[in-house]
């Protein structure tokens, strides 16, 4: 079974500084990876996914993610936080078909002005 | 395009009461999924629905938990009786059901049981 972990629970920032997120997952084959932000009160927003190709993945927000087989990491980056991308983030683990998705822990940021 | 619907936004109820919470994909998502976020984890997959057919709900607990797709767009999920470990956000969430495709998530259904 696939799994997903985010060692830090909890990370602060100040504000224009950069940012990285770590994330490690747990798969046996070629996993299907993704990044999801969850702002307070709201819902699940899809920051970017990698299934092929490049292991640079671009995605919304100016955030970008690496994926690194070899360290079975998929960590996100910005290199520049605004003051609204505190919020909760989410790396997920895809199997097969990626139609089911398994989620770490999550990693709150925290931006200082 | 319009995205999940979920209703209500927030419940409180007592323990062993009852609950429904009901949810609308974005039209046209074959793949409808319910799952359970407690405070301070990452969301859990309760179950998954193909249309109207259930494709996963190993971790539904059964006992007190249901949910139903009938005619394969709207869904309601219940709890009957409610815990106080129930307590969580109830996100519903969609995906054309087709190989890598993304998954939208709601803004979920807020419960407190006391």
């Amino acid at each position: 079974a696939q799994s997903v972990t985010q060692p830090d629970i909890h990370i602060t920032v100040s504000e224009g500084a950069s940012l990285e997120l770590r994330c490690n997952y747990s798969y046996g084959a070629t996993p299907y990876l993704f990044w999801y932000v969850q702002s307070p009160g709201q819902g699940l927003q899809l920051l970017l996914k990698y299934f092929s190709g490049d292991t640079l993945v671009q995605g919304i927000k100016g955030f970008e993610a690496e994926f690194k087989r070899s360290q079975s990491s998929f960590n996100l980056r910005k290199p520049s936080v605004h003051w609204s991308d505190a919020a909760e983030y989410f790396c997920a683990v895809g199997a097969g078909t990626a139609s089911k998705l398994t989620f770490g822990t999550g990693t709150r940021l925290q931006v200082t002005l | 395009e319009a995205g999940v619907a979920q209703s209500p936004r927030y419940k409180i109820i007592e323990k062993r009461q009852s609950v429904a919470f009901w949810c609308n994909p974005i039209s046209g998502h074959a793949t409808l999924y319910w799952y359970q976020q407690i405070l301070g984890q990452g969301p859990k997959l309760l179950i998954q629905f193909q249309n109207n057919g259930v494709v996963d709900d190993s971790q539904l607990p059964k006992d007190r938990f249901s949910a139903e797709r009938l005619k394969g767009v709207d869904s309601t999920l219940k709890i009957q009786p409610a815990k106080l470990e129930d307590s969580a956000v109830y996100l519903c969430a969609s995906s054309s059901g087709h190989s890598g495709n993304t998954i939208y998530f709601g803004e979920g259904s807020w419960l407190t049981v006391v």
